[in-house]
């Protein structure tokens, strides 16, 4: 079974431009949440999407945003763009939600991430 | 709040010998908690998981941890290290209240000297 994929693994912007990353989950995985990692915050939750809703966000301004298709995939969206924003985002799938029970947990899997640059 | 702290930024090790990266937690109830290994261009990997009954859990790849609840840990052992170990490790503990969701530490980064 192919594992998360992400596209495209590296980019460059300039402050002021817009970006959009790409996630597709693992086959049957319905849930995708992203996170952003740098090495100062580590890595910082922005959202999940379950059937194609946004379920669970961070602390994140508006300049973040995402959606989910029919089909699992996901994209998320950064507007203008800032040089604090040049960081790893993962994406990660997992069959149900986080917690869909009460003390529930099921396991996510990550994708190797988009690496974004901005200058 | 909830939190995790990994005191340790940067290990480095000779091959063959012993690790123990730390992890703390900071979590009202009973934690679900969590150890996830990232090598250079690579996502997140799960070595282990912690939710429950025996407080000793192994992982993939040798490790293995132990959750103590008196001290707030969750370090990460392995006997004998790999050159292929060296990697960034990182801890993290499930919310498993109203917002459902990883928090995780920052990271040790380890280093295996040949």
């Amino acid at each position: 079974k192919a594992g998360v994929t992400q596209t495209p693994r590296y980019l460059i912007k300039t402050r002021g431009q817009q970006v959009t990353l790409s996630c597709s989950p693992i086959s049957g995985h319905r849930s995708v949440s992203w996170y952003q990692q740098t090495p100062g915050q580590g890595l910082q939750f922005l959202f999940e999407y379950f059937s194609e809703t946004q379920r669970n966000k961070g602390n994140f301004p508006g300049r973040f945003s995402g959606r989910q298709f029919s089909n699992s995939r996901s994209e998320m969206n950064v507007s203008t763009l800032e040089l604090g924003d040049s960081a790893l985002y993962l994406c990660a799938s997992r069959w149900g939600l986080a917690g869909a029970k009460l003390f529930s947990y099921n396991e996510q899997f990550f994708g190797p991430g988009t690496r974004l640059t901005v200058l | 709040a909830q939190s995790v702290t990994q005191p340790d930024i940067h290990i480095t090790v000779s091959e063959g010998a012993s690790l123990e990266l730390r992890c703390n937690y900071s979590y009202g109830a009973t934690p679900y908690l969590f150890w996830y290994v990232q090598s250079p261009g690579q996502g997140l990997q799960l070595l282990l998981k912690y939710f429950s009954g025996d407080t000793l859990v192994q992982g993939i790849k040798g490790f293995e941890a132990e959750f103590k609840r008196s001290q707030s840990s969750f370090n990460l052992r392995k006997p004998s290290v790999h050159w292929s170990d060296a990697a960034e490790y990182f801890c993290a503990v499930f919310n498993a209240g109203n917002n459902r969701k990883l928090i995780w530490g920052l990271g040790t980064s380890l280093a295996v000297n040949p």
